[in-house]
């Protein structure tokens, strides 16, 4: 299957840093990214949808100017968390959906777990 | 706004033995898609099984099947002969037709499997 490949899967950085994430999908072009965060034993929670060559659209509560998302291309989209505090502290996973034909599942990256100390 | 409920936080089940594993979606659509996503301890999601909402057969893949009922907007999934490989966080998540959508979730169930 297709695959999602994200960067770094583990992170821990200082309160105040950015820290950028990348999402990449190697094998087929994805106009469209999706940015999921979770919580220990919870779900995946919405956080923004990436669009190549236009701007992200953030799902209600999500700031954008604390989660700066980037789609230059048809086949990487970054995640920057801005300012970081350790309330930003998550797993936060990627995925991305083949658009062609009847192959309409999610494909997900490795995740991501940062860390704010 | 599509939903997915699924009411079962934890499960068990003895190794070799079958599980069910409960959803119930909320949606105004007449097409869409289901899934069920299992995530291990490294967090990987992983597509278990899919079901396109106008086909009226039940999806299988192997040991994995579900119970689709479009009318009561359930889809559980059985697992048989389960195995200690089976243990994780299974999703069940609701997809529109459109493949620029993205997945909504349930809350998810922790799938044990005792030896």
């Amino acid at each position: 299957g297709a695959v999602v490949s994200q960067h770094p899967s583990r992170v821990i950085c200082k309160s105040g840093t950015s820290v950028k994430i990348e999402c990449r999908s190697l094998d087929f072009q994805a106009t469209t990214m999706f940015w999921y965060r979770q919580f220990p034993k919870q779900s995946l929670m919405l956080m923004a949808t990436s669009n190549e060559g236009s701007k992200a659209t953030y799902e209600q509560g999500v700031e954008k100017d604390k989660f700066l998302i980037n789609h230059a291309s048809l086949t990487l989209s970054t995640l920057t968390v801005t300012s970081a505090h350790p309330e930003d502290s998550s797993f936060y996973i990627c995925s991305a959906r083949v658009e062609a034909g009847l192959n309409t599942e999610a494909f997900f990256g490795q995740g991501t777990r940062l860390t704010v100390v | 706004a599509q939903t997915v409920t699924q009411s079962q936080p934890e499960m068990s089940v003895q190794e070799a033995e079958t599980v069910t594993l409960s959803c119930t979606y909320d949606t105004s659509e007449s097409d869409y898609y289901l899934f069920w996503y299992k995530q291990p301890p490294s967090r990987q999601m992983i597509l278990v099984i899919r079901q396109e909402a106008y086909k009226q057969q039940n999806a299988t893949e192997n040991r994995f099947s579900v119970n689709f009922q479009k009318a009561a907007k359930s889809f559980s999934l059985k697992i048989s002969d389960s195995q200690l490989g089976d243990a994780a966080m299974y999703f069940c998540a609701y997809s529109s037709y459109s493949g620029n959508t993205p997945l909504v979730f349930g809350k998810g169930t922790r799938l044990s499997v005792i030896a």
